[in-house]
């Protein structure tokens, strides 16, 4: 089955600089690779998503990228703000059924 | 309006007790699923209904029984929990099809003493 990992676990930045975080897939079939952003005592909550016939999509301050050949993608911030302070989670979707597979999670903390 | 709602927002039960959680969503989706999500760690998947039949099971123990009434309500009913079940329960939605976006619910948390 799909194995995705993730990195780094935790992630301090500055108010305002950027924030990078990486995934790494497992099976070249997943076709579908969204983004959430979870907040203290709530549930995940989408921010972007990518498909697998684009290289990069950007809204706003949030951009992703994806590389099918070395099977990894990315979640830039830029311009990090306190509220962007959260878990965020990457997860691939591939052809088996309607099966999500996450990453283990980034804590982000940005510091005013 | 991609809400999916669930109640209650938190459960406390004991390992002898009968308790459901309910999710509703009203945006036409097809699949619906539920995820158990332990502190500091991402969802795991238990079920997933497609077209208000069950489609994946995640060898789930048997005290833990879904059900799809129609296609905007999903419940999950617990019978004889371990206190190792404490947990955030998620809902999530979809439209049909592997590459539909999940939308979740805020989620259950529940406590087994």
């Amino acid at each position: 089955g799909e194995n995705v990992e993730q990195h780094p676990s935790t992630l301090s930045v500055q108010e305002g600089d950027s924030a990078v975080i990486k995934c790494t897939y497992s099976d070249s079939a997943s076709n579908y690779f969204p983004w959430y952003k979870q907040e203290l005592g709530k549930g995940p909550q989408l921010i972007i998503d990518i498909r697998s016939n684009v290289g990069e999509k950007k809204d706003q301050r949030i951009a992703v990228t994806l590389n099918k050949t070395a099977k990894h993608f990315s979640l830039h911030i830029t311009e990090t703000q306190p509220e962007d302070s959260a878990v965020y989670f990457c997860a691939a979707s591939g052809t088996a059924g309607n099966k999500l597979t996450f990453g283990g999670g980034t804590r982000v903390l940005v510091k005013p | 309006d991609t809400e999916v709602t669930q109640t209650p927002k938190h459960l406390v039960m004991g390992m002898t007790n009968k308790k459901s959680l309910k999710c509703e969503q009203h945006m036409g989706h097809r699949a619906m699923y539920w995820y158990k999500q332990k502190a500091k760690k991402p969802p795991e998947l238990m079920f997933v209904y497609s077209y208000e039949k069950l489609s994946i099971n995640e060898s789930v123990p048997s005290r833990f029984s879904p059900e799809c009434p129609n296609s905007s309500l999903l419940n999950l009913h617990l019978h004889a929990l371990q206190p190792e079940d404490s947990a955030l329960y998620l809902c999530a939605s979809s439209q049909e099809g592997s590459q539909e976006t999940q939308y979740f619910g805020p989620g259950t948390r529940l406590l087994v003493l």
